[in-house]
């Protein structure tokens, strides 16, 4: 399968408990994205990285929330001190470069993340 | 307002009839556009990307782009109950990476 991976893809934490989950793009995208959705809603942009370099960071983005992708392949996001309210699909995509295609981007099946 | 708005639905049509998507979006700069399905419990899929004003066409489905009225909609021809999902709209505002969604349109095609 040479699509967009993630793990896990369920997991279910005590409320103050930090979380890590991985996203491996599709092979040669140098481009990356995570999304936060929830229930009735659209994807909420997280954050993005272009190879290993983070671009940008959504407003919203607690500082509970940090990302990296250190080798400019897989990305790793981790939420700090988990609440209630960060339950949700996280979802990760990726988009090769260059161009208008470029921006075309592609989504891994998500992570359900339950805070109790 | 938000950067892009879409009626939530739900929008019914009967099988084999043309369903017609829309999605409005706020930032005039706006270069490329997108549509997703997606359905329930999974995550979306990409259906087309539209950059240019007019229409663009592949198989049943043509998206449609009209950047003076900040407008783009989905037309899916001869829908199939298969293509009962919510159909969220992307845009890539001129302000950077960031891609702005939809809520998302549900359509059911009923048998």
């Amino acid at each position: 399968d040479t699509g967009v991976s993630q793990n896990p893809r369920h997991k279910i934490t005590k409320r103050g408990q930090n979380v890590t989950f991985r996203c491996d793009p599709i092979s040669e995208h140098n481009r990356l994205y995570w999304y936060r959705q929830t229930l009735g809603q659209g994807p909420e942009f997280l954050t993005y990285f272009q190879n290993e370099a983070q671009l940008e960071k959504s407003r919203l983005l607690s500082d509970r929330f940090s990302a990296e992708r250190p080798k400019g392949s897989f990305s790793t996001l981790e939420i700090q001190r988990t609440e209630q309210g960060d339950s949700a699909m996280y979802l990760c995509a990726s988009s090769p470069k260059g161009g208008p295609i470029g921006n075309e981007q592609f989504f891994g099946p998500g992570t359900r993340l339950t805070v109790l | 307002q938000k950067e892009v708005e879409q009626n939530s639905g739900p929008l019914s049509v009967p099988e084999g009839a043309i369903a017609s998507l829309n999605c409005t979006y706020s930032d005039r700069g706006s270069q490329s556009f997108f549509w997703y399905r997606q359905y329930s419990g999974k995550s979306p899929e990409l259906i087309m990307s539209i950059y240019s004003n007019g229409d663009k066409e592949d198989g049943r489905f043509t998206a449609q782009l009209n950047k003076a009225s900040q407008y783009v909609s989905l037309l899916i021809r001869d829908s199939q109950p298969s293509d009962s999902a919510t159909y969220l709209c992307a845009v890539n505002m001129d302000t950077g990476n960031q891609f702005y969604f939809g809520t998302g349109t549900s359509l059911t095609v009923i048998p």
